[in-house]
């Protein structure tokens, strides 16, 4: 069985651009959660999406969006790109509301 | 206050020795789960082992196994026999009760000594 993939592996823009990330579960699995990690703040919860609804959020400003397809693949988007906005971002993905929750290998994104 | 606290920043082991990570947790739900998951270089989280707050055993997972005080709310990672591919992140996350977010600690780097 396939593992969680993302999309793109490595990104690199400017400050002020906008950015989108792409994850695809494992297949079979519904809920999709994004981190982000940070060599300062460490690994933080961005939102979890369940059967394309988002079903819980991390305190992130509104410039950090995401939504899922009707395939359980998710996107995360971030607009008016920040310095500090440079991370591994990360997606899991989990079986229903299983415990087990799988991460994919991370977009790198650093800003400029 | 932090859900998740991890006081090591760093460890070293000798090869083929046991090692212990520490993580503490801060919840008031009766109901959680705790986890600890390898980073390697590469990026990638590897779940490793889980323990659930009504488990009344440790957890195992071969070489892995989470010693859990629930009264001290203590969730440590006890790695026996270290092999080299053993050096990496560790991070110690909770997820409390039917709740959908994961609390991540700061991680432990280990570095596995020949």
């Amino acid at each position: 069985k396939a593992g969680v993939t993302q999309t793109p592996r490595y990104l690199i823009k400017t400050r002020g651009q906008q950015v989108t990330l792409s994850c695809s579960p494992i297949s079979g699995h519904r809920s999709v959660s994004w981190y982000q990690q940070t060599p300062g703040q460490g690994l933080q919860f961005l939102f979890e999406y369940f059967s394309e609804t988002q079903r819980n959020k991390g305190n992130f400003p509104g410039r950090f969006s995401g939504r899922q397809f009707s395939n359980s693949r998710s996107e995360m988007n971030v607009s008016t790109l920040e310095l500090g906005d440079s991370a591994l971002y990360l997606c899991a993905s989990r079986y229903w509301d299983s415990y087990e929750q799988y991460f994919g290998p991370g977009t790198r994104l650093t800003v400029t | 206050a932090q859900k998740i606290t991890q006081t090591q920043p760093g460890m070293f082991v000798q090869e083929k020795e046991a090692v212990t990570l520490d993580c503490t947790y801060d919840t008031s739900d009766q109901s959680y789960g705790l986890f600890w998951y390898k980073q390697p270089s590469s990026g990638e989280m590897i779940f490793l082992i889980y323990q659930g707050s009504y488990d009344e055993q440790n957890a195992t997972e071969g070489r892995y196994s989470l010693n859990f005080q629930k009264a001290r709310k203590s969730a440590n990672l006890v790695i026996s026999a270290s092999q080299l591919g053993d050096s990496a992140m560790y991070f110690c996350a909770m997820r409390e009760g039917t709740g959908n977010q994961f609390y991540f600690g700061t991680g432990t780097s280990l570095t596995v000594i020949p």
